[in-house]
This record gives structure tokens, sequence and C-alpha cells, in this order.
């Protein structure tokens, strides 16, 4: 089955700097890479996906990049504020299954 | 509004009692799941249901049971709660490959 890893897994950053999260990919087949940011005590909500048939999405302060070749897709959150900070997931859904693969969260501080 | 809701949202139950965590969906979304996270940490696949009548095992272990008779209702239920089972619960449905949408979750602490 498809396996995600995500790196870091904490980021302190200042605020106004940006952020950068990694995750990579096993299965090459997988077409829908989603990221969702869950605050303390709240459920996991979706900010920002992509499909393998683009390679950028930009919304407003975040950006998700697809590479296929390399099976890496990455979230970049710029000039950063304190209600960024959050646990990050990403994920990636196989084509032949319903069932997102999670990576194991990234721990996002923004500094004040 | 269309969402995904989960009651309780917090249960505090003693060891060896039976209990059922409730989802239910009102987006007429096919797929469900649940989750088990521990606060901030992984999410862990426990069981999910591409739809009616249709119920599947996920990859963490899990002595708990569901079952899907209505396409909106996805419970969850324990049989004899341990405090090895305190923890989230947390329940999604999904609209063919768009991403999940989640509910708000169950904490559940077993004494």
């Amino acid at each position: 089955g498809e396996n995600v890893e995500q790196h870091p897994s904490t980021l302190s950053v200042q605020e106004g700097d940006s952020a950068v999260i990694k995750c990579t990919y096993s299965d090459s087949a997988s077409n829908y890479f989603p990221w969702y940011k869950q605050e303390l005590g709240k459920r996991p909500q979706l900010i920002i996906d992509i499909r393998s048939n683009v390679g950028e999405k930009k919304d407003q302060r975040i950006a998700v990049t697809l590479n296929k070749t390399a099976k890496h897709f990455s979230l970049h959150i710029t000039e950063t504020q304190p209600e960024d900070s959050a646990v990050y997931f990403c994920a990636a859904s196989p084509l032949n299954d319903y069932k997102l693969s999670f990576g194991a969260g990234t721990t996002v501080t923004v500094r004040a | 509004e269309a969402d995904i809701y989960q009651t309780p949202r917090y249960l505090v139950i003693g060891t060896g009692k039976k209990i059922t965590l409730e989802c239910s969906q009102t987006m007429g979304h096919d797929k469900m799941y649940w989750y088990q996270q521990d606060p901030g940490m992984e999410l862990h696949l426990i069981h999910y249901s591409y739809g009616v009548n249709s119920t599947e095992k996920g990859d963490l272990s899990s002595e708990s049971t569901v079952s899907r008779i209505r396409t909106e209702h996805f419970p969850l239920t324990l049989e004899s709660a341990r405090p090895s089972h305190t923890s989230q619960y947390l329940c999604a449905s999904r609209r063919d490959r768009d991403g999940y949408t989640f509910g708000s979750g169950t904490r559940l602490t077993v004494v």
C-alpha cells in the first residue's frame, strides 16, 4: 500500500518568516494530495489539495508543489502568523483506493 | 448545514462497559472512516466503509466493531472498554476522490 513520510516532525518559525513541510510518497499511481491543518482540540481541516496533473497550487499565503518524478510534495506557508500554529498532515490517495494515507504530522509553532 | 456529526463529544466510562460512538453525515457521502488519534499525533485508521452493508478493518488492530446500515450513519462499538482504549476517535467521510471531511471527534477516557 501507499506509504507517506513527512518532515520535519516539529518546526518553529519567527512570525513573518516562511515555513516549509515536505512529504514523500511511495505509490507512483497516487494522484491526489491533500493537506490538513489541525488546531489544538479541533478537527483536522482541509486547507489545500493538489492533483497529479498540476505542479503547483496557491491559495493566499499557502501553496503546495508536487514533483511526480521524485514522488514528493511540499506545503509552503509565507508570512506566517500566530494563527498558523497547528499540526499539519499531508496525505496521498492511490488511484485504486479510496483511503487516504497520512503522514505522521508536523507541529508548527509560530513565535511572536 | 451539511456536515459530519459525532456524539458524544466527551465520554468517561468504567472498564468493561459497552459503548457506541455515533457518527452521522448529511452530505450523502458513500465513503466513511474511523480514525484513532492521540492529541496532535498520527491518525490511525481502524475501520472504513465504502457503502451500505460494506465494512472493512483498517491498519490499526482494534477491538471495536462498526456497522453501516444506512448511508448517513456509521457507529463504532466497543464491547468491553479498557484503559488502553483511552484516545480520541475521529469519524470522516469522503465524496469520490475529494478530501475527507472530519467530525469533531469523541474524546474517550476509560477509567
